[in-house]
């Protein structure tokens, strides 16, 4: 099982809409969770973290669910502005290196 | 607002020619990485360094590679004979403290492309 998994994609969907990623990870003992966003020959730039509780950012809903070890990142009314490619990363039990999924291709259409 | 930044943006070498990819992180940060991200495929961990030391390194962090802070400020990642699959992006990233939660911040990367 890998790492960390996500659907590829692509998803491409009109402006407006509401497009859910997830993710799932196989370190039960993993401690930290982010979505970070990676455009075109880019460097990786955070999107939000994710917490136990769920949170929100402005359009952006992240949940978490430990026992089922899988992540989601909710964008409502998408922008043309969103299309890049969202990265699921979990810490590793230790304090130093993160593990990337292969990201889900996200296009938004005028 | 303080950015991690990398020279070169890109560097193309010769197969069996020394490299070395130059970051300077944020300034207050003591936990520093790469990574490396081969076109089309999935960013990976190679090293993390802190208090001078490699920390932990992944199974592509091989004799080829070493990293070191020679200077306070610069941290480098130095390839010592480069092979066509070491072509790739290489990030480098920073962060404050030891605590999992918090954010690592990346660099822009250096495109290298081995010959």
């Amino acid at each position: 099982r890998k790492e960390v998994e996500q659907d590829p994609g692509p998803f491409n969907v009109p402006e407006g809409a509401t497009v859910a990623f997830n993710c799932t990870y196989s370190n039960s003992a993993s401690q930290s969770f982010f979505w970070y966003r990676q455009d075109c020959r880019k460097e990786p730039k955070l999107l939000m973290s994710v917490y136990s509780s769920g949170n929100e950012d402005g359009r952006f809903t992240a949940q978490l669910n430990r026992a089922s070890q899988y992540i989601s990142l909710l964008i409502r009314d998408s922008k043309l502005s969103d299309s890049a490619t969202y990265l699921c990363v979990v810490n590793d039990s230790s304090a130093s290196k993160i593990i990337f999924g292969s990201g889900t291709r996200l296009s938004i259409r005028p | 607002e303080p950015e991690v930044t990398q020279t070169p943006s890109h560097q193309v070498t010769q197969m069996g020619q020394e490299v070395i990819l130059r970051c300077v992180p944020i300034s207050n940060h003591l936990y520093f990485y790469w990574y490396r991200q081969i076109l089309g495929q999935k960013v990976e961990f190679l090293v993390s360094f802190y208090n001078n030391e490699i920390s932990e390194k992944s199974e592509i962090f091989d004799d080829q590679f070493s990293v070191e802070r020679p200077d306070g400020s610069n941290f480098t990642l130095k390839i010592r004979s480069t092979k066509l699959e070491d072509s790739a992006m290489y990030f480098c990233a920073s962060k404050t403290g030891g605590v999992s939660q918090e954010t690592q911040y990346f660099g822009p990367g250096t495109r290298l492309l081995v010959l």
